[in-house]
């Protein structure tokens, strides 16, 4: 079983609706990231949170460490939100930079 | 202030060469870590160097091998290519950590995309 689990791995919108992705993992962290991947590779970090709930722009994204669990909520969806997204979380203790990846979320935004 | 940048954009090799990737990090970061992304997975990690020295490793053999300069860029090598070392390669650079709390948030390049024949 993969540390980082994500659901669903593929989501298909239209534009305007409200989109979660989830993401469950079975480790003890000190930060869990939200990034985004377009087509080509470039990855962006959207946010890194170690408890409670960050906002920006149309993206929320929320933590609750006694359940190992985030979630990654977009508002208003638009098709050039249309990528990758990827969760991925620094383990406790001295585990220092190495990030351990979900297998990420591909979402379509359809006008 | 330019990010972090990586060359080539792309690499085509065959089996059996060797291959060395670049990194820059962005100005200010002295952390970098490689990541291997195969085509339809999530990155894994490969290793981290800090203060030119490999800080920690994944599951990776010794064909990966890597090394960080003074200015704080880096390389990856890899010999001996296989078919499944096609994957884009990445790389993040990181700020300093306070202490011995190190600062998470990491910055990546666009990749290197290698293609093994």
């Amino acid at each position: 079983k993969n540390e980082v689990e994500q659901s669903p791995q593929n989501l298909t919108a239209q534009e305007g609706e409200f989109i979660t992705i989830n993401c469950s993992y079975s480790v003890g962290i000190s930060a869990l990231h939200w990034l985004q991947q377009h087509p080509g590779g470039g990855i962006v970090s959207l946010f890194m949170l170690s408890s409670g709930k960050k906002k920006h722009g149309r993206l929320i994204a929320t933590i609750n460490i006694q359940e190992k669990h985030s979630s990654l909520h977009i508002t208003a969806s638009h098709p050039r939100d249309s990528a990758v997204y990827i969760c991925a979380l620094h383990a406790g203790g001295t585990s220092y930079g190495k990030l351990t990846f979900g297998q990420g979320t591909i979402l379509t935004v359809h006008p | 202030d330019a990010g972090v940048t990586q060359s080539p954009t792309h690499l085509i090799k065959t089996r059996g060469q060797q291959v060395t990737l670049r990194c820059s990090p962005k100005s200010g970061h002295d952390t970098v870590s490689w990541y291997q992304q195969a085509l339809g997975q999530g990155p894994q990690f490969i290793f981290q160097y800090y203060e030119e020295e490999e800080r920690q490793r994944g599951n990776f053999p010794d064909r990966f091998s890597g090394h960080q300069f003074p200015n704080y860029s880096s390389e990856l090598n890899v010999n001996a290519l296989l078919l499944g070392d096609s994957a884009l390669y990445l790389c993040a650079s990181s700020l300093p950590g306070r202490g011995l709390i190190p600062d998470y948030e990491q910055y990546f390049g666009p990749g290197t995309r290698l293609t093994v024949t």
